[in-house]
C-alpha cells in the first residue's frame, strides 16, 4: 500500500524557517518524481514544487522561488521542503504527492502557520 | 503559465442527479488533465487522468471527456458520498496548475 506521511509543520513567525518531511513507503520511491502542493485555509490547491526521481530536475512556483528548496534522500525514502523567509501568505496545509506525472497518491498533509 | 477556468464554483444538486463540471485551459494541453475529489479535512484523491481514464477503484458513475482546451467531469447519478469539492489539474507543463474548484453541495 502506497503511504506518504508528512511532518514538520507548526507555528512559525514571519521571516522564520521550517523544514517539512515526507516519508514514503509501499512503492519504489527512487523511481518516482515527487511534488509539494499546498492549500491555504478555505482556499484551493496550489502546486509548490517538483523534483525528479534523481533530483536532476527541479521546478518551483514563482510564489516560493528563491525561498523554498525541495530535496530528497532516496536511501531514506524521504522528500523534504526547506522553507525560509516565511510569510503570512505561506500559511497552508502542505501535501506531498507522488508524480506519475499526474499526482496519483497524496499524503494527509501538515499544517504550517506563519504568524507573530 | 497555463490558466484554468473551472465552472461552476458552486453546484447545488440532489442525490440521483446528473452533474457536469467544466474546465477550460488558456492553451491546448492535449489530454494531460486530471480530476480530483476532496472532502473536508482530507487530502485530494485522484478520480480521472488522461482526461478520461478512470483511476482504479473509482466508481463508473464518474467520467471525463475532452481534449485540447475544453474538458468535462460528469457524475451520472450523484450519490451522498459524492458531495465534495472537485478540482481539475493540468500536467502538460510547469508550473502545474489547478482549477479553482467546484463545490458540489446538497440542494
Amino acid at each position: 500500500e502506497v503511504q506518504l506521511v508528512e511532518s514538520g509543520g507548526g507555528l512559525v513567525q514571519p521571516g522564520g524557517s521550517l523544514r517539512l518531511s515526507c516519508a514514503a513507503s509501499g512503492f519504489t520511491f527512487s523511481s518516482y518524481s515527487m511534488n509539494w502542493v499546498r492549500q491555504a485555509p478555505g482556499k484551493g490547491l496550489e502546486w509548490v514544487s517538483y523534483i525528479s526521481s534523481s533530483s536532476s530536475t527541479i521546478y518551483y512556483a514563482d510564489s516560493v522561488k528563491g525561498r523554498f528548496t525541495i530535496s530528497r534522500d532516496n536511501a531514506k525514502n524521504s522528500l523534504y521542503l526547506q522553507m525560509n523567509s516565511l510569510r503570512a501568505e505561506d500559511t497552508a496545509v502542505y501535501y506531498c504527492a507522488r508524480s506519475r506525472p499526474l499526482m496519483d497518491y497524496w499524503g494527509q498533509g501538515t499544517l504550517v502557520t506563519v504568524s507573530s | 503559465v497555463i490558466w484554468m477556468t473551472q465552472s461552476p464554483s458552486l453546484l447545488s444538486a440532489s442525490t440521483g442527479d446528473r452533474v457536469t463540471i467544466s474546465c477550460r485551459m488558456s492553451q491546448g494541453i492535449s489530454s494531460y488533465l486530471a480530476w480530483y475529489q476532496q472532502k473536508p479535512g482530507k487530502a485530494p484523491e485522484l478520480l480521472i487522468y488522461a482526461a478520461s481514464t478512470l483511476q482504479s477503484g473509482v466508481p463508473s458513475r464518474f467520467s471525463g471527456s475532452g481534449s485540447g482546451t475544453d474538458f468535462t467531469l460528469t457524475i451520472s447519478c450523484l450519490q451522498s458520498e459524492d458531495f465534495a469539492t472537485y478540482y481539475c489539474q493540468q500536467y502538460y507543463s510547469f508550473p502545474r496548475t489547478f482549477g479553482q474548484g467546484t463545490k458540489v453541495e446538497i440542494k
